[in-house]
């Protein structure tokens, strides 16, 4: 069975600031990993994913992501965050039976 | 696209009741439904997968007794929560995949068991 690990559980910054949120894994074979995003009041987002290929992953609303697999390390990042950012941030990894399983979160709060 | 929706979105009942929570995939036909369980504060814990016409698949330490899923059809499946208990109390969410190991999740059901 897969874990995740979020390393972050709460990170509070400045509007601008960049944004780095890791991210680690453990399993054995060949993974799918996923960053959500849960607004406030909201359901679970896809921000970004990764299969295949380019380990360096562009997702919606800026925010991108590396897969790094001789760490176990898939980090989400953004260069400069808004207010509208606060969010509860997933990252998740699913193995072959396309289970998920989801890291503990980080709550990312974003003054303006 | 993508849409899922849980109904209802929040329930609250007498401990000893039994609660269904529907899940819907609104604009597309989901292969296989997931149902998680989210705590205060936590991250979302599988209970459950269910595939149309089959029987769910049980996460260990998740009651099949106690939260019988069925999977009538491609659109729809629902969660039902036996004989519900206030440690019951929870957050409910389902996701609807297509079976290209990407879910679409619902907005969740608050479930309080007084």
């Amino acid at each position: 069975a897969q874990s995740v690990s979020q390393h972050n559980h709460h990170v509070i910054l400045s509007e601008a600031a960049s944004l780095e949120l890791g991210c680690n894994y453990s399993y054995g074979g060949t993974v799918n990993l996923f960053w959500y995003v849960q607004y406030p009041g909201q359901h679970l987002q896809l921000l970004l994913k990764y299969f295949s290929g380019d380990p360096l992953v562009k997702g919606i609303k800026g925010f991108e992501a590396e897969f790094i697999k001789s760490k176990f390390s898939f980090n989400l990042r953004k260069p400069s965050v808004q207010w509208s950012d606060t969010a509860e941030y997933f990252c998740a990894v699913a193995g072959g039976d396309y289970k998920l399983s989801f890291g503990a979160g980080t709550t990312v709060t974003v003054r303006a | 696209g993508a849409v899922v929706s849980q109904h209802p979105s929040r329930v609250i009942c007498k401990s000893g009741t039994s609660v269904k929570i529907e899940c819907r995939s609104l604009d597309f036909q989901a292969t296989t439904m997931f149902w998680y369980r989210q705590f205060p504060k936590q991250s979302l814990m599988l209970m459950a997968t269910s595939n149309e016409g089959s029987k769910a698949t049980y996460e260990q330490g998740v009651e099949k007794d106690k939260f019988l899923i069925n999977h009538a059809s491609l659109t729809l499946s629902t969660l039902t929560v036996t004989s519900a208990h206030p440690e019951d109390s929870s957050f409910y969410i389902c996701s609807g995949s297509l079976g290209n190991n990407e879910q679409f999740f619902g907005p969740g059901t608050r479930l309080t068991v007084l």
